[in-house]
């Protein structure tokens, strides 16, 4: 059975600091994505990664693959308050649309 | 291009009773997924629709149906509703043939009393 962790689960922190929000999955898969989701809202799609060793860039979050070590990162560079949300990440194994999901991490950035 | 569609936006059901979930995909796409967002939590693949055919389905019971129409909108029935059910349910819509985006609609918040 496919599973999802990512973690952490919560993270608090100031405007101005980098981290990063880790996406573990437990089998070989096609096709891992990053959402974001606002409070209420419908989920954003922010990222999809392909290929082992897989980098995108928006803005200030970086996301990267390693299929190897069946691990994806989303990295958050000088964090503004527009940027608190809870961000998801999912996993196609198959590419069929049949996403496997983390539990999320609901990230607040105070200004 | 109008986004994924789905109706109603809220809906409050009583336990026992029976509910229908409209999705609209975005023009073209042929493939619909639905999912199932408890608060709090990450979604739950449900079912999975490519030309009007099921092809994938997750770990919910048989109360839980859905069907795709020929101009690829979908529905998601659930009877015998129980409180469990209180969720967001969400539709989400591909190309299909190789394409890997999926584009989420602004989902179904069901309530159940």
């Amino acid at each position: 059975e496919l599973k999802v962790e990512q973690n952490p689960l919560f993270l608090s922190m100031q405007e101005g600091k980098n981290y990063t929000i880790y996406c573990n999955y437990s089998t070989t898969s096609d096709r891992l994505y990053w959402y974001r989701q606002d409070p209420g809202k419908s989920l954003e799609s922010l990222f999809v990664l392909l290929s082992n060793g897989a980098v995108k860039q928006e803005g200030r979050l970086m996301a990267s693959l390693d299929t190897k070590a069946r691990l994806s990162t989303l990295h958050i560079t000088a964090a503004v308050h527009d940027l608190s949300a809870t961000y998801f990440c999912a996993v196609d194994r198959d590419s069929n649309y049949q996403l496997i999901w983390g539990a999320g991490t609901k990230l607040i950035i105070k200004p | 291009d109008a986004g994924v569609t789905q109706s109603p936006t809220h809906l409050i059901k009583t336990r026992g009773q029976q509910v229908t979930l409209r999705c609209s995909p975005i023009s073209g796409h042929k493939s619909v997924s639905w999912y199932q967002q408890v608060l709090g939590q990450g979604p739950q693949f449900i079912f999975q629709y490519y030309e009007k055919e099921e092809r994938g389905r997750g770990n919910f019971p048989d109360r839980f149906s859905a069907r795709q129409f020929p101009n690829y909108s979908s529905e998601l029935n659930v009877n015998a509703l129980l409180l469990g059910d209180s969720a967001l349910y969400l539709c989400a819509s591909s190309l299909g043939q190789g394409a890997y985006e999926q584009y989420f609609g602004p989902g179904t918040r069901l309530t159940v009393t």
